[in-house]
């Protein structure tokens, strides 16, 4: 079965950088982006963007525009989201996640555990 | 940006009784709407897509309608285990954004 297996728990100081990594499994891994959400304590999710991983193009939200990067391994199945410029603010839970049929970026069917960041001093 | 709305904000109700929650869009999103259910500590679950179709797996107690501006989830016999934040997403423009949720508790 599909699944997407998030690496641990996070803690960074304000003007780190962050890589959080998703291991897919139970399907070809090219033939599906890696969208990336994130959830503020008590908020709404929030898209940050998508990697398409068969060929590296990727789509930002305009609000990470600049500190935000997404890269693949299509040796490991492995998608990686890197956030910089850390502030309080970037205290979430970040999910990969995956839509239901091929060929299409939205929604989200299939996610990741989720990855809690902590930012503090 | 496409902004979302949901009503109510919270919701109180009895098992074995219906459920209407309702999402509203700021401009059409066409059938482009999807409904999660997101319960505490775990990832969203998704329900609903193209504004009627269910996921695989998802019991046929819920249900999608409407299209452009309006939509509704419906649960028609709530259960113990449906108590949870029910979010609304639009995927028709860039970004796909998300509701404010509705949270839905057993009496």
């Amino acid at each position: 079965q599909v699944q997407l297996v998030q690496s641990g728990a996070e803690v960074r100081k304000p003007g780190a950088s962050v890589k959080v990594s998703c291991k897919a499994s139970g399907y070809t891994f090219t033939d599906f982006p890696i969208n990336w959400v994130r959830q503020a304590p008590g908020q709404r999710p929030e898209w940050m963007g998508w990697i398409d991983v068969g060929n590296g193009n990727t789509k930002f939200s305009q609000r990470f525009q600049g500190r935000l990067s997404f890269t693949g391994d299509t040796s490991a199945n492995l998608a990686h989201m890197t956030l910089s410029g850390l502030t309080s603010d970037d205290t979430a839970v970040y999910y990969c996640a995956r839509p239901p049929y091929s060929g299409s970026f939205l929604p989200f069917h299939h996610w990741g555990q989720g990855t809690l960041v902590t930012v503090s001093s | 940006e496409i902004v979302m709305t949901q009503s109510p904000a919270t919701l109180s109700v009895s098992p074995g009784e219906r459920v209407t929650l309702s999402c509203r869009a700021s401009q059409t999103v066409r059938s482009n709407l999807a409904w999660y259910q997101q319960k505490p500590g775990q990832a969203p679950r998704l329900l609903i897509y193209i504004s009627s179709t269910r996921a695989p797996g998802i019991p046929a107690r819920f249900s999608g309608s409407g299209s452009d501006t309006e939509f509704t989830l419906t649960i028609s016999s709530l259960q113990s285990d449906d108590s949870a934040v029910y979010y609304c997403q639009q995927y028709n423009n860039w970004p796909p954004g998300f509701g404010p949720g509705t949270r839905v508790e057993i009496k």
